[in-house]
């Protein structure tokens, strides 16, 4: 099993550029989430969803929007990149609800300049 | 409004001691506790974990600690390991929120 898996691993957007991070997951787990990381802070919440088609806001969601169109598949869409979203991006999945052990991806890392 | 916080940035111990991180919470939802382990330009892995019913729970060289009325938990390592050093998130949860500390580095020196 290769896990979770992000892409790209790098990216510098310029402001106003728009991009989709990737995260794909092949443990057949019905959650999935997307965080960011600042430097010097905990991961924050943007998304998650709970099965295909149920997509939920988390606790930063604004400036991204996400689809769940298949269980393996969570992109992850910033339309107008803005310095702020300047981060690390990872991607998480779990078996349910019940099971809080989240598996986590590689991360990427966005400069937005 | 940091609901989960290591006030601990970074803790260095010499190999073989114990290592004591450190995380409070103040969301008396919260009813489920875990560590994650980082290493760089890797993701979090799961370390331990605790639900709110126990208080401690032990792992191998790994022991984790609530006390719910001080909001209040630790991971203990004995003995400590060159291969610990890390970056360890705590995190809480209640339901689908999942809330994470800003970390705390451990160097476990030779």
């Amino acid at each position: 099993n290769a896990g979770v898996t992000q892409t790209p691993k790098f990216r510098i957007l310029k402001i106003g550029q728009s991009m989709t991070l990737q995260c794909a997951q092949d443990m057949n787990h019905n959650y999935m989430y997307w965080y960011r990381q600042d430097p010097g802070m905990g991961l924050k919440l943007i998304y998650y969803s709970v099965g295909a088609g149920i997509t939920d806001k988390g606790e930063v969601p604004n400036g991204y929007n996400v689809s769940r169109s298949t269980t393996e598949d969570f992109p992850l869409r910033l339309e107008l990149a803005a310095p702020s979203q300047t981060s690390v991006y990872f991607c998480a999945s779990s078996y349910s609800q019940g099971a809080k052990e989240q598996f986590f991806g590689p991360g990427t890392r966005l400069t937005v300049l | 409004d940091q609901q989960v916080k290591q006030n601990s940035p970074s803790l260095s111990v010499q190999e073989g001691r114990i290592s004591i991180l450190n995380c409070d919470y103040t969301n008396s939802m919260f009813d489920y506790f875990l560590w994650y382990k980082k290493y760089p330009a890797e993701g979090p892995t799961f370390l331990i974990s605790i639900s709110s019913i126990k208080d401690k729970n032990e792992d191998g060289r790994f022991t984790v600690f609530l006390n719910k009325s001080a909001k209040h938990l630790s991971l203990h390592i004995v003995p400590s390991q060159p291969g610990d050093s890390a970056v360890y998130f705590c995190a809480a949860s209640a339901d689908n929120d999942m809330r994470f500390g800003a970390g705390t580095r451990l160097t476990v020196k030779p």
